[in-house]
Order: C-alpha cells, then structure tokens, then sequence
C-alpha cells in the first residue's frame, strides 16, 4: 500500500493563479480531509468528504474548492491564489470520521504564493 | 483566546527522561482528546485518543485527560531520540454533529543522547 499520496511536493504560485493539489489514497477509506498547518496557527480543517459524491466545509474553507468523484482521490483547487494561502497542505483518509479510526496524512505540499 | 493553548517550547530532556506535554482549552464541550507527533517535514501521525475525562496508556506514552480543570496531558516515559518531533494535541466537540477538530499549535520536543 502508498498509503496517502500527495502531488505535487512544491509548488511556487503567483497571485491569482490557479491550481489543484493532488491527493489519492489506497487503503479504501471513505473518510478524506484536507488540513493547512501555518506556524504559530496548527493544524485547520479546509474540507472534508465522508465518501464519493459528499463533501463539506471545515473551519477555513474560503478559497479552496472541493470534489470526490471516486473514493480514491480528493483533489483541492485553490480558484485565485493569494498570498495567504502560502502554507504547508495535509490530506489525510480514515475508514471513518476521526478519532474513531486512525486518520493517516500523507507527507504534505508546500504552496508559496508571491 | 485561542481555543486550544499548546507551549511551543522547544523541550529539551536528556534520553531516559520523562516527558509532560500539556495542552489546556476554553470550551467544555470537548469531548475527544487526540495526541499527534509529527516529524520534520512529515505528516501528522495519531498516538492515541481519549474520550471524556480519564487516562490512557499505550506503552511509553500515557494520555491525562482533565475535564474539570480543561487540561490535558501526554506523558512519555524512557524518552528516545527518535521521540523528537513535535506533539500536537486536538480536540473535537460533537454537539451539533460536526466534527471538526481544533489543534494545538505543537510543543517541539528534543531528546537529545
């Protein structure tokens, strides 16, 4: 099993630029979420999906756009990019909503936005 | 206030210590109490979760959970270098039916030899 994938690793964005941060998981879960960590700030809930076809906000979700079409991925698209949004990005997956079943993140996507 | 109060440190105990890692919190209607560690560059990985008030231990580590006080713990014992990281805690409240967790900013831990 990869566990949970994420591409890109790095990505250097100019302000207004579009772009979708890739997330894939082979371990069948259902539940899928996306996390921004800043320092000093921890980790926040952009969005979360609890299977294919549903999705729903978390605590920061401006900005960001989500889909699942398929139980495997769970991409997230920044429409405009902004400075703000420089920040290190977290996908992670459970087989259900967490803490009941262990959530595994994979290794993350440093996003700068000049 | 923020929700979640976490001391960054850094903590620095020589190998063989015990470690405390505290978090306390404002809201009382937090219910679950999750510890993470997070390597350099890595991913969060989950220790261990606690619900309501109590104790729970799983080898070195003990998790404290403190309702009354709002105050919760993780204890290392025999600490190891391979324990630095940085150690997140989070909590979840279900009133609602919503999930979300709030985090802890992370206390960075060095174990050093």
């Amino acid at each position: 099993n990869a566990g949970v994938t994420q591409t890109p690793k790095f990505q250097v964005l100019k302000t207004g630029q579009s772009m979708t941060l890739q997330c894939a998981q082979d371990m069948n879960h259902e539940y899928m979420s996306w996390y921004r960590q800043d320092p000093g700030m921890g980790l926040r809930l952009i969005h979360y999906s609890v299977g294919a076809g549903i999705t729903d906000q978390g605590e920061v979700p401006n900005g960001y756009n989500v889909s699942r079409s398929t139980t495997e991925d769970f991409p997230l698209r920044l429409l405009s990019a902004a400075p703000s949004q420089t920040s290190v990005y977290f996908c992670a997956s459970s087989s259900s909503r967490p803490p009941a079943d262990t959530q595994y993140f994979g290794p993350g996507t440093r996003l700068t936005v000049l | 206030q923020k929700e979640v109060e976490q001391d960054p440190g850094p903590l620095s105990v020589p190998e063989g210590a015990i470690v405390s890692l505290n978090c306390t919190y404002s809201n009382s209607a937090f219910q679950y109490f999750m510890w993470y560690r997070q390597y350099s560059r890595k991913g969060p990985e989950l220790l261990m979760y606690t619900y309501s008030s109590g104790n729970k231990e799983d080898g070195r580590f003990t998790a404290q959970v403190d309702k009354s006080s709002k105050y919760i713990s993780l204890f290392i014992r025999d600490s190891q270098p391979s324990d630095s990281a940085t150690y997140l805690c989070a909590m979840i409240r279900t009133t609602g039916g919503s999930y979300i967790p709030t985090f802890g900013r992370g206390t960075s831990l060095i174990v050093h030899p």
